[in-house]
């Protein structure tokens, strides 16, 4: 069993659809829980990073995550063509030690 | 630009040449990571570097691989007699603090070996 687990999709919605991104995780040491985003050929970029459980929102993404479950989610409401990229999620318990998932292909239709 | 500068871009080697790839973290960055990653994986970690240090590197492969962050001047991932199998995208990432989570990632230097 991978670390960390990661839907690869691809994942093709229409533009304004909300769109739920998921990762469960096998070690229960991880406390910093992010989401990059990473269009083609270029670098990942940090959009969201939250701290143990609970939600964060910012704009149209709102994180969560669930330590009980190991489970986390990144919710983007009213997606937009320029969402299209992939979605990496990342966590760690200290700098050095961090796993990302493979990354889920997301594109939204006009 | 004050964002994380990799050099170069693309990189096209034969098998047995050597690969230098560079990273200049953003400016007030002292910590220095290099990640690979291969077509539909995630990123894969190879090594974390602070200045003249190599604090972690368990995911460089044993032989071949090497990296260093001197006083002056980028960062260098350098790979020896390259093979096939190194054809890879490397990212390099830098941050503020030595935990954060905020990691920021240059554009990559995609590394092809012929």
């Amino acid at each position: 069993q991978k670390e960390v687990e990661q839907d690869p999709g691809p994942l093709s919605v229409p533009e304004g659809a909300i769109v739920s991104l998921n990762c469960t995780y096998s070690n229960s040491a991880f406390q910093y829980f992010m989401w990059y985003r990473q269009y083609s050929r270029k670098g990942p970029e940090l959009l969201m990073y939250t701290y143990s459980s609970g939600n964060k929102e910012d704009g149209r993404f709102t994180a969560q995550v669930d330590k009980s479950s190991k489970y986390i989610s990144l919710f983007i409401r009213d997606s937009q063509p320029s969402d299209s990229a992939t979605y990496l999620c990342a966590m760690s318990n200290n700098n050095n030690d961090m796993r990302f998932g493979a990354g889920t292909r997301l594109t939204v239709k006009p | 630009n004050a964002g994380v500068m990799q050099n170069p871009r693309h990189l096209v080697r034969r098998r047995g040449q050597e690969a230098r790839l560079r990273c200049s973290p953003m400016k007030g960055h002292s910590h220095v990571y290099w990640y690979r990653q291969l077509p539909e994986e995630g990123l894969k970690f190879m090594v974390y570097l602070q200045k003249e240090n190599i604090i972690d590197e368990s995911g460089m492969p044993k032989e071949r691989f090497s990296a260093e962050f001197p006083k002056e001047g980028p960062s260098i991932l350098r790979i020896q007699q390259v093979v096939r199998g190194d054809s890879a995208a490397y990212f390099c990432a830098s941050s503020l603090q030595q935990y954060t989570g905020e990691l920021f990632f240059g554009e990559g230097s995609r590394l092809t070996v012929l």
